[in-house]
């Protein structure tokens, strides 16, 4: 596997559900990122990490909780959503944070979530 | 929050020259991308523009006016695997990333 590995490609779930997003990069990069993508609209930025710790929290409601056991892996926790919620959400990867350099960012296919 | 303005959708000939646009007004300005994103799958990086000016790369060129919160996308000699979604994104001051929504290129026989 090389890249960005988000699974599961597709995701419908009750409002009552809890489940969970995944996302494996195995590019040695040491920042991840969430991102919210809905229909006609920007990518929305929701949760950062660098080195394991999260630097940023884009005023996310609790009802999606991140998680970053190490620098290769990153969970999105999902409970209680709202049919609004439902869109592809996006994991990426760089090498360092957003403030060093051209810093590119590498993206997974994403995870399309339907919430019902 | 910072204000990224590019089309929605464009169409095009294959073989033809397409002009993408990108104004952009930030608190601060730390660099420009545009990525690439077709159907269901991942946005991918074309380019990054941190100067004024043209930055080339093979059939994709990408220019930057600072002064004017401005850039553009250029795809040269279109090809019909071009038809995607490309999106422009800024780095302010603060070294936000924000997006624009994106605008979809379609490219016909």
């Amino acid at each position: 596997e090389t890249g960005v590995t988000q699974t599961p490609r597709h995701l419908v779930m009750g409002m009552t559900n809890k489940k969970s997003l995944k996302c494996e990069q195995h590019l040695g990069h040491n920042a991840m990122y969430w991102y919210k993508q809905s229909a006609k609209k920007p990518l929305e930025l929701m949760f950062v990490y660098n080195f394991k710790e999260q630097t940023e929290n884009n005023s996310v409601p609790s009802r999606f909780s991140p998680e970053c056991p190490n620098s290769s892996h990153l969970f999105l926790h999902l409970h209680t959503l709202q049919p609004e919620d439902s869109a592809l959400y996006l994991c990426a990867s760089s090498q360092g944070n957003l403030d060093s350099g051209a810093n590119v960012l590498t993206f997974g296919a994403g995870s399309r979530l339907t919430v019902l | 929050g910072q204000n990224i303005d590019q089309p929605t959708e464009m169409t095009a000939t294959e073989g033809a020259i397409v002009q993408i646009n990108c104004t952009y007004q930030t608190s601060g300005f730390n660099g420009l991308f545009w990525y690439q994103q077709h159907a269901g799958e991942a946005p991918t990086f074309l380019s990054y523009n941190v100067l004024d000016g043209l930055e080339e790369k093979g059939r994709f060129s990408s220019f930057l006016s600072r002064s004017k919160g401005y850039s553009y996308l250029l795809l040269k000699e279109l090809q019909m695997k071009d038809s995607a979604s490309y999106l422009c994104a800024v780095r302010d001051g603060d070294y936000k990333l924000s997006f624009g929504a994106g605008t979809t290129v379609t490219v016909r026989a």
